[in-house]
């Protein structure tokens, strides 16, 4: 069975901090792009991080650069956000997501996702 | 950033009914995917690179277009297919999504 499996979220203070884990299994992993995608309660989808299959080149997109680092560990299937100086802006629900093949930027399989909250 | 725009922004409709869906892009782009998401569920990529069906998605459901606009179309709706539709542009970072499209029963 196909799983990816977002842990990690919850309520944190603004200017706080949170790491998101995603455990993949039933899936190949090390080969493909992981991602992040959010979507704030209520509203759309939004691409905001990447990394390439050997870990060495991540993206990021303009509202988290600077604040958010993506890590994988090919060893453990494993993706991970790691998340500072968050803002009532960060507030969403957060999928980690496995990239169609190596480098292709389409969505094929998405985890249930995680809540990160962020409110004093 | 490409933005992408969708319409319209839902739309009512009966089971049996053929609905298309349209997005544009900002700029003309190579590659651009279709995904449904069903309430309190995450998305699900459904047509990649225009108008390739994902294996296992009905054949119900086709994508078109080129260059800066593109569609989908659900040739009769089951009640399933009661959902949000999303199109994003997979040509350049960041990878930008429509804003969707809300497909609810007349």
């Amino acid at each position: 069975e196909v799983q990816l499996v977002e842990s990690g979220g919850g309520l944190v203070k603004p200017g706080g901090s949170l790491r998101l884990s995603c455990a993949v299994s039933g899936l190949n992993f090390s080969p493909y792009t992981m991602h992040w995608v959010r979507q704030a309660p209520g509203k759309g989808l939004e691409w905001i991080s990447a990394i390439l299959s050997t870990g060495t080149h991540m993206l990021y997109s303009d509202s988290v650069k600077g604040r958010f680092t993506i890590s994988r560990d090919n060893a453990k299937s494993s993706l991970y956000l790691q998340m500072v100086s968050l803002r009532a802006e960060d507030t969403a629900f957060y999928y980690c997501v496995r990239d169609w093949g190596e480098i292709t930027y389409q969505f094929e399989y998405w985890g249930q996702g995680t809540l990160v909250t962020v409110s004093s | 950033d490409i933005q992408m725009t969708q319409s319209p922004s839902s739309l009512s409709a009966s089971v049996g009914d053929r609905v298309t869906i349209t997005c544009r892009a900002s700029q003309s782009i190579t590659y651009l995917n279709w995904y449904q998401q069903r309430p309190g569920k995450a998305p699900k990529l459904l047509i990649y690179r225009s108008s390739n069906l994902r294996s296992g998605v009905p054949s119900r459901f086709s994508g078109s277009g080129s260059g800066t606009d593109f569609a989908l179309t659900i040739s009769s709706l089951l009640p399933e297919d009661f959902a949000t539709y999303y199109c994003q542009q997979s040509h350049n970072i960041p990878f930008t999504f429509g804003p969707g499209t809300k497909v609810d029963i007349k």
